[in-house]
């Protein structure tokens, strides 16, 4: 149980252009999902929280048009880098969390973004 | 300000050498103390959540205790495939604070 899936596993783009990443719960209903941000070595850094229709709260430093987050639903949250720059380069992972008092946040595989 | 470290940054294991890493913390209303390991390349696998100081949980060669102001993961007769960098993270409001990791290498 507590399946979390991320597609794609990895994308490369070219610099300028917008990248989706899918973010589904499998088989458990997410009340709240994550989106963090790895570089090499380093731990986790929370960008956003989203709420099933809900705008995301994004944490101070992260560019709210530059990185758009959409919960459409219980199950599915996605993350679209727009106009991309190498910068962007990263290691995106998301996490989902089910609620009512239990805390434990579960994450996907991640997602390797490569900006060129 | 809420926070977590961790000690080791890293350990280095031979396999079968039993040792325990550490997560200290200074969070107010505590709602949770959660382990999770990484794989390079992968997202973080839940591994155990302790909520109350005293309380243990043990999986396999893994054991979580929590006292009031740390965390321990003790690892008994570890095996390579032990080999990860393991997070120990607490939750203020909706959010986690992750410590920084130690990364655990296990020699055959």
């Amino acid at each position: 149980g507590a399946v979390v899936s991320q597609h794609p596993s990895w994308v490369i783009c070219k610099s300028g252009t917008s990248v989706k990443i899918e973010c589904r719960s499998l088989d458990f209903q997410a009340t709240t999902m994550f989106w963090y941000r790895q570089f090499p070595k380093q731990s986790l850094m929370l960008m956003a929280t989203s709420n099933e229709g809900s705008k995301a709260t994004y944490e101070q430093g992260v560019e709210k048009d530059k990185f758009l987050i959409n919960h459409a639903s219980l199950t599915l949250s996605t993350l679209t880098v727009t106009s991309a720059h190498p910068e962007d380069s990263s290691f995106y992972i998301c996490s989902a969390r089910v609620g009512g008092g239990n805390y434990e946040q579960y994450f996907g595989p991640g997602t390797r973004l490569t900006v060129t | 300000e809420d926070q977590v470290t961790q000690s080791p940054e890293a350990l280095r294991l031979q396999e079968g050498e039993s040792s325990s890493l550490n997560c200290s913390y200074t969070v107010s209303g505590l709602r949770g103390l959660f382990w999770y390991r990484q794989d390079p390349g992968k997202g973080p696998e839940f591994l155990f959540t302790l909520y109350s100081a005293g309380e243990e949980k043990e999986k396999e060669r893994l054991k979580a205790t929590l006292t009031k102001k740390e965390s321990f993961l003790h690892i008994t007769a570890p095996k390579p495939e032990d080999s990860a960098t393991y997070l120990c993270a607490t939750n203020y409001g909706q959010n986690f604070v992750f410590g920084p990791g130690t990364r655990l290498s296990v020699l055959p």
